[in-house]
């Protein structure tokens, strides 16, 4: 049973333009999300969390929106630049903290020169 | 941040033998974990490997088949014990603190 869902697979975006990435979770026990860019042949690199007080955190390009009702949430990165290009995954916990994830299935962004 | 190599990279074996991977941090870590990525799924979470005791499983997942060792709180090893063709994946490592996990590279397993 997958508690952590990317739906899309993959999305393809001009460079510049915003890139939004969806991941919805069915536990409402989780508490705290991140998200996570893999390139091929390495492993996940963290890139932005939020706790479920909060509905949005910003990190320079990168921003998590997260909506506790509906249990979605989102990464938008504003410009989409070609380095951008990975697969990127949601993960939850419910644990305050990054313990014992559970990861969706992944979207692969392509960002278009 | 941590940095984290595990060893090998990537290996073939056959089916029936026994692989140990390796993972090491740059600094002393509380928190380490061991991954498993099956093709085109999830990364799902195999174990806790905790330092002087046991390792805590996960539902599916059995010391039997995944024994863990934690000898310090710099090192972790993996075992996958008995292969067979299902249990060809990434498997990876990653070190806990507060608000972050971070994982190391991966080691790609194919059994053939």
């Amino acid at each position: 049973d997958q508690q952590v869902k990317q739906n899309s697979p993959s999305l393809s975006v001009q460079e510049g333009r915003i890139s939004i990435l969806n991941c919805d979770y069915t536990n409402s026990m989780f508490d705290y999300f991140l998200w996570y860019k893999k390139y091929p042949a390495e492993g996940p690199t963290f890139l932005i969390s939020i706790s479920s007080i909060k509905d949005k955190n910003e990190d320079g390009r990168f921003t998590v929106f997260l909506n506790k009702s509906a249990k979605h949430l989102s990464l938008h990165i504003v410009p989409s630049q070609p380095g951008d290009s990975a697969v990127y995954f949601c993960a939850a916990s419910w644990q305050t903290g990054a313990n014992n994830l559970f990861f969706g299935t992944g979207t692969r962004l392509t960002v278009i020169p | 941040s941590a940095v984290i190599s595990q060893k090998p990279s990537r290996d073939i074996c056959q089916r029936g033998t026994s692989l140990t991977i390796q993972c090491q941090v740059d600094s002393q870590v509380t928190m380490m974990f061991w991954y498993r990525q099956q093709p085109g799924q999830s990364l799902t979470l195999i174990a806790t490997a905790n330092q002087g005791s046991e390792a805590t499983y996960e539902s599916g997942f059995v010391i039997d088949k995944f024994p863990i060792s934690r000898p310090n709180l710099t090192f972790s090893t993996l075992t996958v014990s008995n292969m067979s063709p299902e249990d060809s994946s990434i498997y990876l490592c990653s070190v806990g603190t507060n608000y972050e996990q971070y994982f190391g590279p991966g080691t790609r397993l194919t059994v053939t």
